[in-house]
């Protein structure tokens, strides 16, 4: 079935960038996103791109997409405290919009 | 900005006994979904619901499950007879039309304890 991996930790200084990495099995996947978990809160979305996109540039954020490797990453520039959160990637398709979830990256800043 | 809410943040329940959770879905989405989170484990879906009825359910969402909107606004899952295994954090999203529909809003979650 579909999966989609990501390392669980990655701890970056403030003022950094941040790349948080994710792969993903399933070929035919239409949409793959980028949520935001902050301590007690919910998922939120961050951004997502099409399968059919290589990059997609949004203020602080750039995600690239290697779809033949299937790969996806979210870079955060200029990283702060901000930013320290649970980063999840997922992936849905064109027919039934499922996501299919990764264990979730944790970012640490440090100072 | 919109919210997806939901309703309690936090339930216990004994072993056995019947919860609802509920959920107000952003006020022009038609389409809802629900998920869950195991503790340690990746987010999991549930089920999706639109016009009134079931579009897709998991290998999860089985007989002891079930979804309503009991009115224009609430977005409910039921469990019946719950057990150890259910207790999981438990999210509602929805999503707009109009072309919009892969865009998956999340509320903050019910966590739910089953002791």
């Amino acid at each position: 079935g579909e999966d989609v991996e990501q390392s669980l930790f990655l701890s970056v200084r403030e003022g950094d960038s941040s790349v948080i990495n994710c792969t993903y099995t399933d070929s035919s996947s239409t949409y793959l996103y980028w949520y935001k978990q902050e301590p007690g809160a919910g998922l939120q979305l961050l951004t997502y791109i099409f399968s059919n996109m290589d990059m997609k540039q949004d203020q602080r954020l750039t995600v690239l997409l290697n779809k033949k490797d299937k790969h996806l990453s979210l870079r955060i520039a200029d990283t702060q405290t901000g930013d320290s959160a649970i980063y999840f990637c997922a992936e849905s398709m064109d027919s039934n919009y499922q996501l299919i979830w990764g264990a979730g990256t944790k970012l640490i800043i440090k100072p | 900005e919109p919210e997806v809410t939901q309703t309690p943040s936090h339930q216990v329940t004994q072993m056995g006994q019947e919860v609802i959770l509920r959920c107000v879905p952003i006020s022009n989405h038609l389409y809802f979904y629900w998920y869950r989170q195991i503790l340690g484990q990746k987010v999991e879906f549930l089920v999706s619901f639109y016009n009134n009825e079931i579009s897709e359910k998991s290998e999860i969402f089985d007989d002891q499950f079930s979804v309503e909107r009991p009115d224009g606004s609430n977005f409910t899952l039921k469990i019946r007879s719950t057990k150890l295994e259910d207790s999981a954090m438990y999210f509602c999203a929805s999503s707009p039309t109009g072309g919009r529909t892969y865009e998956q809003y999340f509320g903050p979650g019910t966590r739910l304890t089953v002791t």
